[in-house]
């Protein structure tokens, strides 16, 4: 089946420790996308990437981030320097041709401090 | 800078009643997609449609339908007949036409009550 898969699906991270998030896809998109949801609240942007070995921050950058050394892979690294690091995090990817820059999403990691 | 408002935070209505959800945007652009997405209780957040900047036409897909006004910057969504089945969070999002990245509102609970 075609799709994002996060993982893990829980994390809990240590003061100062530095974690990583994992999303991969198989649906041959160009573009994905890293966001943050804190409870009640909509969706904001941290990191995009649009071609492989090319990113952008988003709107809450500081604290993370990413690679794309692949097309099918971007994950995500929630530095010690983000402080205050729970919330709900979801990738998703585009393809911006076809089905124009709709977004199709993981399930989400949700990051608590230990 | 793109903004897309969802005013109403939680709306609580009863099986089968039918109830509409307001989305408001602010883009500079003249060629954007609108979309919508619904984000049940597991979290991953599913497509739902897209619309174009030069699309006016009103669509309907089953119980939900959606109103596009340009004149009011207004991109509503209706479900008709509501379900228990419906109650989740519900995002309306606005990307421009060659960034790919997109802007979300905070979304808007909807709870259907049986």
């Amino acid at each position: 089946d075609g799709g994002i898969t996060q993982s893990p699906k829980y994390l809990f991270r240590k003061e100062g420790q530095n974690v990583t998030l994992s999303c991969e896809q198989n649906l041959n998109h160009d573009a994905m996308y890293w966001y943050r949801q804190d409870p009640g609240q909509g969706l904001r942007l941290i990191y995009y990437s649009q071609i492989v070995n090319d990113f952008q921050k988003g709107d809450i950058a500081e604290g993370y981030s990413v690679s794309r050394e692949k097309k099918e892979s971007f994950p995500l690294t929630v530095t010690s320097a983000q402080k205050n690091p729970t919330a709900f995090y979801l990738c998703a990817s585009s393809n911006r041709e076809g089905g124009k820059n709709i977004q199709y999403f993981g399930a989400g990691t949700r990051l608590s401090v230990l | 800078a793109q903004k897309v408002t969802q005013a109403q935070t939680e709306i609580s209505v009863v099986e089968k009643e039918d109830v509409t959800l307001d989305c408001v945007y602010e883009t500079r652009d003249t060629t954007y997609y609108l979309f919508w997405y619904k984000q049940p209780p597991s979290g991953e957040l599913v497509f739902l449609i897209r619309r174009n900047s030069f699309d006016e036409q009103n669509e309907i897909s089953g119980r939900y339908s959606w109103n596009f006004q340009k004149s009011t910057s207004s991109f509503n969504f209706t479900i008709t007949a509501s379900q228990v089945v419906d109650s989740a969070v519900y995002f309306c999002a606005l990307s421009e036409a060659d960034a790919g990245k997109s802007t979300f509102g905070d979304g808007t609970t909807l709870t259907v009550k049986p």
